[in-house]
């Protein structure tokens, strides 16, 4: 079956422009993660959803960092008025439930000029 | 809080070199451990896995053993191929219970290039 997907897989943003980053996980997974991923870095925790509830957000660097899922499938990480800092891979993964695998798409990478 | 520590990179070897990455973790409780690799243009995989002491997790000839004593997950191969050219992360997670939803915790990553 189809694994997590991400769009777009490239983002150029102007610094001050709004972002939206699609994520469709694995159908029947229950729990979505979402992680930033700066060059040459580890992946850092952003934010979870068990089905629609977003459970922890306490990753989200700024309230510029917003993320929804309204559905309990397919989630959206937004970021307001971006930054230069701002510049990193976002990975989204899903598991079944948790402590389970967590399965990882492809990621976004957002360049912000 | 919970941090992983891996050794710095890159690491370069000729191929059926062994292979040793280390990784030590900082963690309250009795985390679970991974180890994640990173092909080139792919995402994320899951490498190998151990949830309690003493556990070996292994995959693919690879080879990571939990060990409490010294915080540790080391990963080792005895003979890389050029295909094991990739980036690979350590990451743990705290077991069920509380708030840790699993959410994983990496280290920076080791880039491994194998050379025929």
């Amino acid at each position: 079956g189809a694994g997590v997907s991400q769009s777009p897989r490239y983002k150029v943003a102007k610094r001050g422009q709004d972002v939206a980053l699609r994520c469709d996980p694995i159908s029947g997974h229950v729990s979505l993660f979402w992680y930033q991923q700066a060059l040459g870095q580890g992946p850092e925790f952003l934010t979870y959803f068990q089905n629609e509830a977003q459970l922890d957000k306490s990753g989200l660097p700024s309230d510029r960092f917003f993320a929804e899922r309204p559905e309990g499938s397919v989630s959206t990480l937004k970021i307001q008025r971006t930054q230069q800092e701002d510049s990193a891979v976002y990975l989204c993964a899903s598991s079944f439930l948790t402590p389970n695998e967590q399965f990882f798409g492809p990621g976004t990478r957002l360049t912000v000029l | 809080g919970n941090s992983v520590t891996q050794m710095e990179g890159p690491v370069t070897l000729s191929e059926e070199a062994f292979l040793t990455i280390n990784c030590t973790y900082t963690a309250t409780g009795y985390p679970s451990l991974f180890w994640y690799v990173q092909y080139p243009g792919e995402g994320l995989q899951l490498l190998l896995k151990a949830t309690k002491a003493d556990d070996k997790g292994s995959n693919k000839g690879f080879e990571a053993t939990y060990r409490k004593e010294t915080t540790s997950f080391h990963l080792e191969k005895g003979s890389v191929q050029v295909s094991d050219s990739a980036v690979y992360f350590c990451a743990l997670s705290r077991n069920a219970g509380g708030t840790s939803y699993g959410k994983l915790t990496f280290g920076q990553g080791t880039i491994l290039t194998v050379h025929p």
